[in-house]
């Protein structure tokens, strides 16, 4: 079946330091990628997404690059933000339902 | 334009009761999702809808029911609550369904069971 697998939280940084946040999956067939940011009390928002291998999404300074030959998205970052701090999703939908990780919580400190 | 509006924002309940959740979906997307989001279970998806037709369903016991208006608009039903459905309930409309396309989510309503 299909599963997205992230790495556990929190990942705590300082503010300008670089951010890896891992995730892989396992689907049948070509699925398309997805990064979701969630804030404190609300929903989640889409972040970036890449739809077919070697494509890569980014948004507001994120980036995270589809890698069908390691089944991965990582979500990275090159400085970032106290205003980063959020829980993040790594979610693949193939023909139907989103499926989601279990969610990464980033905590960036001045 | 106006995003994915759920109502209520947050619901007390009592064991038993049941509840009835709203979603009205960004004007001009036709599908909704509800998913159900618990700190020991994550994000679980409990349905599709698709001009007013279920598409899709998760793995959630008959208690939890839903159904889509012509207007595209959702309502999702839990009856005889139990306290592991306390949850925040998050809501997703898309233009259509599948592929790469994008989901939109509401804030959610955070039913509390008791």
């Amino acid at each position: 079946g299909n599963s997205v697998t992230q790495m556990e939280g929190p990942v705590t940084l300082s503010e300008e330091a670089f951010l890896t946040i891992n995730c892989t999956y396992t689907a049948t067939g070509y699925p398309s990628l997805f990064w979701y940011v969630q804030y404190p009390g609300e929903g989640l928002q889409l972040l970036l997404k890449a739809t077919k291998a070697d494509d890569k999404g980014s948004n507001k300074g994120f980036e995270a690059t589809y890698r069908k030959e390691t089944t991965s998205f990582h979500l990275e970052k090159g400085s970032v933000q106290v205003s980063d701090s959020a829980v993040y999703f790594c979610a693949l939908r193939n023909t139907d339902k989103l499926i989601f990780g279990t969610g990464t919580r980033l905590q960036v400190f001045p | 334009k106006a995003g994915v509006t759920q109502t209520p924002r947050y619901l007390i309940k009592t064991r038993g009761q049941q509840v009835t959740l709203s979603c009205s979906p960004i004007s001009g997307h036709r599908s909704v999702s509800w998913y159900q989001q618990t700190p020991g279970q994550g994000l679980q998806f409990l349905f599709e809808y698709f001009s007013e037709t279920q598409r899709n369903k998760g793995n959630f016991p008959g208690r939890f029911s839903g159904r889509q208006f012509s207007n595209s608009r959702s309502e999702m039903n839990v009856s005889t609550l139990e306290l592991g459905d306390s949850a925040l309930y998050l809501c997703a409309s898309s233009l259509v369904i599948g592929g790469d396309t994008e989901a939109f989510f509401g804030q959610g309503t955070r039913l509390t069971v008791v």
